[in-house]
């Protein structure tokens, strides 16, 4: 079975730093797709970033970008220039791709504070 | 175009009554997942349902709790007998097709047992 570990329960940076969450999980597959969520306090589950594990380029969006370590089984989350709204729990998530296979393997979440 | 529904956001129910939590997909996806999330914790896979059809059940809990998506109408994730180990938000996903990877969240319903 999949697992996923969060090892940094919780985080605090100031606004406009950048920081880095920590995800590993350990998976005999070869090809897989690997999330970060956010969560604000309005517990939306928001999709901040995804990458797909045959490709090895980092994943990027805007402020948000991964570090993919295929061997070493390590997907952190880079969040650059950061603003009040990154405030949330962070999710790194794992899934596997085949057909009715679906599901997400959540970790359990870092606590990120931005403060003024 | 409307998200993921869920309904309702809040329920309270007190100990042995049941509980009955709806999800409505994005227009045009036919695939639905459950996830439980019990108080400072990650998600929890529980269901994934197609149409008339249980596709994974491997994260349900054996017992009181069962899951439904009928050819018509929301999913509907049933919990018989509550206990106060049953509070909780239960976040409901829905994706397009089997095979495509994203799933896009409801608000979730918050449960909480008294």
């Amino acid at each position: 079975a999949q697992t996923v570990t969060q090892s940094q329960p919780e985080m605090s940076v100031q606004e406009a730093e950048t920081v880095t969450l920590s995800c590993t999980y350990d998976t005999s597959e070869s090809n897989y797709y690997l999330f970060w969520y956010k969560q604000p306090p309005s517990r939306q589950m928001i999709l901040v970033i995804r990458q797909e594990a045959y490709k090895q380029q980092n994943a990027t969006e805007n402020r948000f970008s991964v570090n993919f370590q295929k061997a070493a089984k390590s997907f952190s989350l880079k969040i650059s220039d950061s603003q009040l709204g990154d405030t949330a729990m962070y999710f790194c998530a794992f899934m596997k791709p085949y057909q009715g296979a679906q599901k997400l393997v959540f970790g359990q979440g870092t606590r990120l504070t931005i403060n003024p | 175009n409307a998200g993921v529904m869920q309904n309702p956001r809040h329920l309270v129910r007190r100990r042995g009554q049941e509980a009955r939590l709806r999800c409505s997909p994005m227009k045009g996806h036919s695939h639905v997942y459950w996830y439980r999330q019990l108080p400072e914790e990650g998600l929890k896979f529980m269901v994934y349902l197609q149409k008339e059809n249980i596709i994974d059940e491997s994260g349900m809990p054996k017992e009181r709790f069962s899951a439904e998506f009928p050819k018509e109408g929301p999913s509907i994730l049933r919990i018989q007998q509550v206990v106060r180990g049953d509070s909780a938000a239960y976040f409901c996903a829905s994706s397009q097709r089997d095979g495509y990877n994203e799933q896009f969240f409801g608000p979730g319903t918050r449960l909480t047992v008294l």
